[in-house]
C-alpha cells in the first residue's frame, strides 16, 4: 500500500497567518492527489483535486501544489473557521490511502 | 443540491452484522461512484472502498474483503455497505461519499453526514 505522510501533525497560527500543511507519498503518485479538511463533529469535506484543482465553493485562498511525490496545501490567509484537521489521500493505487491528518489551532 | 442521507445509528453486538444506506439525491446516481469511509473515535480517515454507479463494480479494502460487501440500486438511487462478523474495532462513524468517478475511484465532492456503529458486549 502507499503510505502517506503530513507535516506537521499539528500546527497554532494566528489569524491571517500564511499555513503550509505538506504531504509525501511512498511512491510515484502522479497528481492523484486530493485535500480534504474536517470540522471536529463534521464530514470531512473536500478542498483541492488532482493536487492543484480548487474544487467549486472553496475559498480561493486555498491552493494545492506538488506532483510525484512530494504535495503541498496552503492558506494563504488563515480564517477562525479553519480550525479542522486536514488530510490529504492519493487515489493514484489501490488501495486509497489517506495522511494522518494536521490539527491546525488557532492561536 | 447533491445530497446523501445515510441510515441511523447502530449498536450491534460482537460477530453480527451491520448493513447501513446510503440514498443520494440531486444528481443522477448512475454517473457517479459512492466511496465508504469510516473514521473510529479520535483516529483519521480509513478508506473502505467504492462501488460504481455505472457498472456496479467494487473495490474493498484488503483489510476488509471478505467481511464487507458493497451494493448499489440505482432505482432507489442508493448504495449499501454490508459489514460482517463485528468486533470492537468496527465502532466507528461510517461515511459515505460521491465519488466523482465513473469506473474508477477519483475523489468525493459530497459526503453523507455518517452513521455511528457501535460494537460492544
Amino acid at each position: 500500500d502507499i503510505q502517506m505522510t503530513q507535516s506537521p501533525s499539528s500546527l497554532s497560527a494566528s489569524v491571517g497567518d500564511r499555513v503550509t500543511i505538506t504531504c509525501q507519498a511512498s511512491q510515484d503518485i502522479s497528481d492523484h492527489l486530493n485535500w480534504y479538511y474536517q470540522k471536529p463533529g463534521k464530514a470531512p469535506r473536500l478542498l483541492i483535486y488532482d493536487a492543484s484543482n480548487l474544487e467549486t465553493g472553496v475559498p480561493s485562498r486555498f491552493s494545492g501544489s506538488g506532483s510525484g511525490t512530494d504535495f503541498s496545501l496552503t492558506i494563504s490567509s488563515l480564517q477562525p473557521e479553519e480550525i479542522a484537521t486536514f488530510y490529504c489521500q492519493q487515489y493514484d493505487t489501490l488501495p486509497v490511502t489517506f495522511g494522518p491528518g494536521t490539527k491546525v489551532e488557532i492561536k | 443540491q447533491v445530497q446523501l442521507v445515510q441510515s441511523g445509528a447502530e449498536m450491534k453486538k460482537p460477530g453480527a452484522s451491520v448493513k447501513v444506506s446510503c440514498k443520494a439525491s440531486g444528481y443522477s446516481f448512475a454517473t457517479y461512484g459512492i466511496a465508504w469511509v469510516r473514521q473510529a473515535p479520535g483516529q483519521g480517515l480509513e478508506w473502505m472502498g467504492w462501488i460504481s454507479g455505472f457498472n456496479g463494480n467494487a473495490d474493498y479494502s484488503r483489510k476488509l474483503q471478505g467481511r464487507s460487501t458493497m451494493t448499489a440500486d440505482t432505482s432507489t438511487s442508493t448504495a449499501y455497505l454490508e459489514l460482517r462478523g463485528l468486533n470492537s474495532d468496527d465502532t466507528a462513524v461510517y461515511y459515505c461519499a460521491r465519488d466523482e468517478g465513473r469506473t474508477v475511484t477519483t475523489h468525493y465532492d459530497s459526503w453523507g453526514q455518517g452513521t455511528l456503529v457501535t460494537v460492544s458486549s
